[in-house]
C-alpha cells in the first residue's frame, strides 16, 4: 500500500524556517517525480514545487523561489521541503504528493497534509 | 499564473449528470494533454479522479469522464450520488517549466448533490 506520511509542521514566527519531511513507502520512492502542493485555510489548492528522480530537476512556484528548496534521499525513501524567510501568506496545509514516472504533472497518492502556520 | 478559471458552484439531483469546466489558455491547457482532476472531500486530502485529458485510474468510477476541447477542459460525474458531494480541482502542465509556474490548478469547484 502506498502511503506519503509528512512531519515537521507547526508555528513559526514571520521569517523563520521549517523543514518539512514526507516518508513514503510501498512503492519504489526512486522512479517517481514528487511534489509538494499547499492549500491555504478555506482556498484552493497551490502547486509549490516539484523534484526529478534523482534530484537533478527541481521546479518551483515563483512565490516561494529563494525562500524554499525541495530535495529527496532516495536511500531513505524520504521528500523534503526547506522553508526559509517564512511569510503570513505561506500559512497552509502542505501535502506531500507522488508524481509520474514521467515529469507529467499529475498526482495519484497524497499525504494526508501538514499545516504550517506563520503569525507573530 | 492565476489559478484556471473554474464555477465556483454547481449543483445536482441524485441520478442526474453535472459538467464542470476548466478554462486555460493556448499556452497551458489548450496546448498539452495533460490536464487532471481531483477530488477533495473537506479535512482530506486530493484523490486523483482524471489524469491526461480523460484516463481513469484504477478504482475510481466510470461515472467519472474527462475532455478537452481547445482551451477548456470538462469534467463530467453522470448518476449524481450523495458521495459525489465535494470540491473539485482541475490541473494543468502551465506550458513553461520556468516562470511563474510548472503546475497551474483550477480555483476548484464546489459540487452540491441536492
Amino acid at each position: 500500500e502506498v502511503q506519503l506520511v509528512e512531519s515537521g509542521g507547526g508555528l513559526v514566527q514571520p521569517g523563520g524556517s521549517l523543514r518539512l519531511s514526507c516518508a513514503a513507502s510501498g512503492f519504489i520512492f526512486s522512479s517517481y517525480w514528487m511534489s509538494w502542493v499547499r492549500q491555504a485555510p478555506g482556498k484552493g489548492l497551490e502547486w509549490v514545487a516539484n523534484i526529478k528522480q534523482d534530484g537533478s530537476e527541481r521546479y518551483y512556484v515563483d512565490s516561494v523561489k529563494g525562500r524554499f528548496t525541495i530535495s529527496r534521499d532516495n536511500a531513505k525513501n524520504s521528500l523534503y521541503l526547506q522553508m526559509n524567510n517564512l511569510r503570513a501568506e505561506d500559512t497552509a496545509v502542505f501535502y506531500c504528493a507522488r508524481g509520474s514516472s514521467s515529469w507529467y504533472p499529475q498526482f495519484d497518492y497524497w499525504g494526508q497534509g501538514i499545516l504550517v502556520t506563520v503569525s507573530a | 499564473q492565476s489559478a484556471l478559471p473554474q464555477p465556483a458552484s454547481v449543483s445536482g439531483s441524485p441520478g442526474q449528470s453535472i459538467t464542470i469546466s476548466c478554462t486555460g489558455t493556448s499556452s497551458d491547457l489548450g496546448s498539452y494533454n495533460l490536464v487532471s482532476w481531483y477530488q477533495q472531500h473537506p479535512g482530506k486530502a486530493p484523490k486523483l479522479m482524471i489524469y491526461e485529458v480523460s484516463k481513469r485510474p484504477s478504482g475510481v468510477s466510470n461515472r467519472f469522464s474527462g475532455s478537452k476541447s481547445g482551451n477548456t477542459a470538462s469534467l463530467t460525474i453522470s448518476g449524481l450520488q450523495a458521495e459525489d458531494e465535494a470540491d473539485y480541482y482541475c490541473c494543468s502542465y502551465a506550458g513553461s517549466t520556468t516562470s511563474p509556474s510548472f503546475v497551474v490548478f483550477g480555483g476548484g469547484t464546489k459540487l452540491t448533490v441536492l
